[in-house]
């Protein structure tokens, strides 16, 4: 049965510092890792979504990259604002009918 | 831009009392989905649909119904709610590998 984990739960950075997110899954066939990220009172958003062929992906700051032999994804942010202050989800997609295996999340605090 | 709707975002419930909540999305998604999501926990899927008139079981179905008469609303009920229920309920919906979300339902069963 796959499991993913993500650790810290919480991480609190000074404002404009580089920082990695981490994500671990226990079975190497998914299909795919995705990343999503969850405003307080609110749903969540996709950010990133790796297939298992590729390394990794990047969209404006954010870079997330793929070791499936591993078990392992992380999410870099770069030039952290107070704005990327939100939770951080990961999630392996096992490839039946689109169901996600999610983490628990990582608060992420950014100080001004 | 709707996107995936539920309604309502916030109830109180009494131990044994039933109720639905309702999730549309105007994106004609043919996959929909619901999650409950609890502190220091990932989202557990509940129930999910692949199209309309189907449903099926994820990894926490317990005490919970579902139905998808029409393709862009997905209705979860619970029949005799229970304090374990507490929780904050999301519906997500997809036409790929990508889910959309709604901004999630608080329910408290006192």
């Amino acid at each position: 049965k796959q499991e993913v984990t993500q650790i810290p739960a919480a991480l609190s950075v000074p404002e404009g510092e580089n920082l990695v997110l981490n994500c671990s899954f226990t079975d190497s066939a998914i299909y795919n890792l995705q990343w999503f990220r969850q405003d307080p009172g609110k749903g969540l958003t996709s950010l990133l979504l790796i297939q298992s062929s590729q390394r990794e992906q990047t969209s404006g700051r954010l870079n997330a990259s793929l070791d499936k032999s591993s078990g392992r994804s992380t999410l870099y942010i770069a030039a952290s604002q107070p704005g990327d202050s939100a939770t951080y989800l990961c999630a392996a997609d096992m490839d039946s009918n689109y169901q996600l295996i999610w983490g628990a999340g990582t608060k992420l605090i950014i100080k001004p | 831009n709707a996107g995936v709707t539920q309604t309502p975002k916030f109830r109180v419930l009494k131990t044994g009392q039933s109720m639905t909540l309702l999730c549309a999305q105007d994106m004609n998604h043919e996959y929909m989905y619901w999650y409950r999501q609890d502190p220091g926990m990932g989202l557990r899927l509940i129930h999910y649909s692949v199209g309309e008139g189907t449903t099926a079981k994820g990894e926490v179905p317990d005490g919970y119904n579902v139905s998808r008469l029409k393709k862009q609303n997905f209705l979860l009920g619970l029949e005799s709610a229970a304090p374990s229920q507490t929780s904050v309920y999301f519906c997500a919906s997809s036409a790929g590998r990508t889910q959309h979300f709604g901004d999630g339902t608080r329910l408290s069963i006192l």
